[in-house]
């Protein structure tokens, strides 16, 4: 069982709105900065988000965000090419370890 | 450009030993944190191991504490993870990945370990 949890599962239409969740606690992304990793068709990861800075060459219709415990990654404008399996990340205080959530299979309908 | 070249991913025996390598280029290596992540065939992530720029620090997961260890040489631009006391669970793609503050910001391609008799 994963640290931090996510849906399994998100879908949407092109051009739709669709935000993704992470839930921890306030040892993890209650305390740290969160990272957001995508990964298309089992290739290597890409980091799409770290903290709320967008890597260079990630579009700007994706978006960071954090309430207390929960963390988000907004994609504006879906594109065909976004769907992929999609990871957040953090450090755990409580753990000394970093934690991954369980990953979000985004599909583009 | 930041390149992370991982290589010694192989089929190895349960109890069996093994070196995984990572090279790195395009940043000044001694400055990051480094981490290995693996993924296991059809699962998700999983975070293994990390190690402070100057090799003073380490953390490891529960599941792989004792028996990896995590090493690197700043004049080579190198990481390296031995594995010891390898059990079929440990079957996983590892990759190398540069750290930052929430994680990791750069990732290798991986290399394949597959324990297996």
């Amino acid at each position: 069982q994963s640290a931090l949890t996510q849906e399994a599962s998100v879908s949407g239409t092109v051009g739709q709105k669709v935000t993704l969740s992470c839930n921890g606690n306030s040892n993890n992304i209650g305390s740290n900065a969160v990272g957001w990793y995508q990964q298309i068709s089992n290739g290597a990861p890409k980091t799409v988000m770290f903290g709320n800075s967008l890597p260079s060459g990630i579009p700007d219709r994706l978006s960071g965000s954090k309430s207390g415990t929960t963390a988000s990654l907004t994609i504006s404008g879906l594109q065909p090419e976004d769907e992929a399996d999609y990871y957040c990340s953090t450090w755990d205080y409580s753990l000394s370890a970093q934690v991954f959530g369980g990953g979000t299979k985004l599909t583009v309908l | 450009e930041v390149q992370l070249v991982e290589s010694g991913g192989v089929v190895v025996q349960p109890g069996g030993s093994l070196r995984l390598s990572c090279a790195a280029s395009g940043f000044t290596f001694d400055t990051y944190t480094m981490h290995w992540v693996r993924q296991a065939p059809g699962k998700g992530l999983e975070w293994v191991a990390l190690i402070s720029w100057d090799g003073g620090v380490t953390h490891s997961a529960d599941s792989v504490k004792g028996r990896f260890t995590l090493s690197r040489d700043n004049n080579k631009n190198s990481l390296y993870l031995q594995m010891n006391s390898l059990r079929t669970e440990d079957t996983a793609l590892y990759y190398c990945t540069k750290g930052t503050n929430s994680g990791s910001d750069h990732w290798g391609q991986g290399t394949l370990v597959t324990v297996s008799s």
